[in-house]
């Protein structure tokens, strides 16, 4: 158990539609990551926050949003969702250190999202 | 273009053997470099990096690699393969601050 937790394990949902994901980071940890990994697109690094402020932004789609809340947990929201969306997307966390993306990231178990 | 491949989509090995698992990287620099494990249903687990100094990196579960330059490669190594390391590997590059590139990852099996 990495300390990390999201929530829900499993969504299922239609094309077109609004979904959030939720992420808590390990505790302390000030950093978080958001991946997706999908069978045709591989794993691919999607945006950091760090202590509330976006870090890092990697190959995230415009419909796609993020924010980490003064409590330090964070939520991916996917929006006009298409049958392509559909995939494992994974929270991770690091401690403080300035967010850098070089320090150990924690991961939780994923969200598998399908999309129908 | 960046990028990072893994030639290898799926390896065998029996246990107790050694075992290598290559990766390459496109980038004109020294990139930051990762190795990765994620077993079955879970999320990823950062088995060692690479930033600069020694070439030879240790990692957890007796795991190393080594970068080398020359070759644009950073090949992940164990002498002595356990039942438990079958899961998928995968090898991440850095090459700058906001842009982190997965390799298509390595499957790797375990023959008891």
């Amino acid at each position: 158990d990495s300390g990390v937790t999201q929530t829900p394990k499993h969504l299922i949902t239609a094309t077109g539609q609004r979904v959030t994901l939720r992420c808590s980071p390990r505790s302390g940890d000030l950093s978080v990551y958001w991946y997706q990994q999908s069978l045709d697109q591989g794993l691919q690094f999607l945006i950091q926050y760090y202590n509330g402020e976006e870090r890092a932004k990697g190959n995230i789609l415009e419909r796609f949003s993020a924010q980490q809340f003064p409590d330090l947990h964070s939520e991916l929201n996917l929006s006009s969702l298409e049958l392509g969306d559909s995939a494992l997307y994974f929270c991770a966390s690091s401690v403080d250190g300035g967010g850098r993306f070089e320090e150990t990231q924690y991961f939780g178990p994923g969200t598998r999202l399908l999309v129908l | 273009a960046q990028s990072v491949t893994q030639p290898d989509i799926h390896i065998t090995v029996s246990e107790g053997a050694s075992l290598e698992l290559r990766c390459n990287y496109s980038y004109g620099a020294t990139p930051y470099l990762f190795w990765y494990v994620q077993s079955p249903g879970q999320g990823l687990q950062l088995l060692l990096k690479y930033f600069s100094g020694d070439t030879l990196v240790q990692g957890i579960k007796g795991f190393e690699a080594e970068f080398k330059r020359s070759q644009s490669s950073f090949n992940l190594r164990k002498p002595s393969v356990h039942w438990s390391d079958a899961a998928e590997y995968f090898c991440a590059v850095k090459t700058s601050y906001d842009k982190v590139i997965f390799g298509p990852g390595t499957s790797l099996s375990v023959i008891p």
